[in-house]
């Protein structure tokens, strides 16, 4: 059981914006930095986003993230069909002392 | 560039052991967290355990608490998982990555097969 809660799946199409929730407590997002992940098929993830909102080099401003309260949220405009893959929200926990990711959200385009 | 190589990774019976290494370079190692975090197969990421700047205070996912223990050794760069009485849900491609949650980088990952 994940710390974190995603949606299992989003769809949208090409060029369109979607967005991907990450629901957790006070005790991991509402105290804590997030970061985001893709993980395309067959490859290991990818830091999209950290500390929240911020982006590691070489990762487009298609991609952007927040946080409010005890969620947080990936947006991605301009769609690809690249874009195509596994995301994941993380996070750590202050209570427990563990790290803890959400359950991924497969997206698709249409 | 951030660079992080796991090896170790392979087929063993359950209740067996086996250790993880994890090489890192193009960063400040004993700066940062590290991390190992899994994924069984068709499933989520799960985060294992994770190591603080001086190895001295470790962390551990509760299912993995007492079995394995992260380490590291700063002087040669490298973390580290032994992982002792192993059992099939263990299997997982086992991943190193730097920072509490993995937040600023991740290595390609080396597969643990717990099977008989």
């Amino acid at each position: 059981q994940s710390v974190l809660t995603q949606p299992p799946s989003v769809s949208a199409a090409p060029g369109q914006k979607v967005t991907i929730s990450c629901s957790g407590s006070s005790s991991n997002i509402e105290n804590n930095y997030v970061s985001w992940y893709q993980q395309l098929p067959g490859t290991a993830p990818k830091v999209l986003i950290y500390d929240n909102n911020k982006r590691p080099s070489g990762i487009p401003d298609r991609f952007s993230g927040s946080k409010s309260g005890t969620s947080a949220t990936l947006g991605i405009t301009g769609l690809q069909t690249g874009d195509e893959a596994d995301y994941y929200c993380g996070t750590w926990d202050i209570s427990l002392s563990v790290g803890g990711f959400g359950g991924g959200t497969k997206l698709t385009v249409l | 560039e951030v660079q992080l190589v796991e090896s170790g990774g392979g087929l063993v019976q359950p209740g067996g052991s086996l250790r993880l290494s994890c090489a890192a370079s193009g960063f400040t190692f004993n700066n940062y967290w590290m991390t190992w975090v899994r994924q069984a197969p068709g499933k989520g990421l799960e985060w294992v355990a994770a190591v603080k700047p001086d190895g001295i205070e470790k962390y551990y996912v509760d299912s993995v608490k007492g079995r394995f223990t992260i380490s590291r050794d700063n002087t040669k760069n490298s973390l580290y998982l032994q992982m002792n009485s192993l059992r099939v849900e263990d299997t997982a491609v086992y991943y190193c990555a730097r920072g509490r949650v993995g937040a600023s980088g991740w290595g390609q990952g080396t597969l643990v097969t717990v099977s008989s």
